[in-house]
């Protein structure tokens, strides 16, 4: 496509629960970020992937995050046993390559937690 | 990690005026970029800038990277460019650090 695309643009889902989350890159990226966005702050950074190199996890806040890369294009991130302070806007950007190129976003996973 | 101060937090400006947004860093960076997020959540990417000035219509951007500073500016503004203003810097262009915004307001 000719943006990242992200689904589901919405999900609401029970406290305990566990989600998936998806990201589509633009064709030809190599680098892919997530981010988390609470109501009214910045972005958080979650995870990097750079081609086939191991991830940077860093910003996972948690062992309950996990994010995978498969074939270099597609992500999902998975949140397992979600609370309530998971909610937030969990976005994707993906850049031509890490380092010195700009990156482009998705629109987001809005992610409520009841 | 690094430290991102945006200024100012809020600023409501009448359609036509022009202003200056700031974004300060507290470490040596060889990525910095702006985005502006809408009213609708989207963020798009304004300029890569990790040193000198680049322009893109109405908007323009410098970065001072020797001081650890990027200057917005924006000329003659519109109700579209009504918004948040986001600063993001990294180091290797692994992890980013983003600033806590600049709300934009503008008035016709």
């Amino acid at each position: 496509g000719a943006g990242v695309s992200q689904s589901p643009s919405n999900k609401v889902t029970e406290k305990g629960k566990d989600v998936e989350l998806r990201c589509d890159p633009i064709s030809g990226h190599t680098a892919l970020y997530w981010y988390r966005q609470s109501l009214g702050q910045g972005l958080e950074f979650l995870i990097y992937f750079q081609g086939n190199s191991a991830p940077d996890k860093s910003g996972l806040p948690s062992d309950r995050f996990s994010a995978e890369r498969t074939g270099g294009s597609v992500s999902t991130l998975t949140i397992q046993r979600t609370q309530q302070e998971d909610s937030a806007v969990y976005l994707c950007a993906s850049s031509l390559r890490a380092g010195n190129q700009p990156q482009h976003f998705g629109d987001g996973t809005r992610l409520s937690i009841l | 990690g690094i430290q991102v101060e945006q200024s100012p937090p809020d600023l409501i400006l009448q359609e036509g005026a022009n202003s200056t947004l700031r974004c300060n860093f507290s470490d040596s960076v060889n990525n910095l970029q702006w985005f502006h997020q809408n009213p609708w959540g989207q963020l798009i990417n304004l300029f890569y800038i990790p040193s000198g000035t680049k322009q893109n219509g109405r908007l323009s951007a410098t970065t001072v990277a020797t001081e650890r500073y990027s200057l917005l500016y924006i000329s003659s503004s519109q109700t579209t460019d009504s918004g948040v203003y986001f600063c993001a810097v990294s180091r290797t262009g692994n992890q980013f650090y983003f600033g806590t915004g600049t709300s934009l307001t503008v008035i016709p």
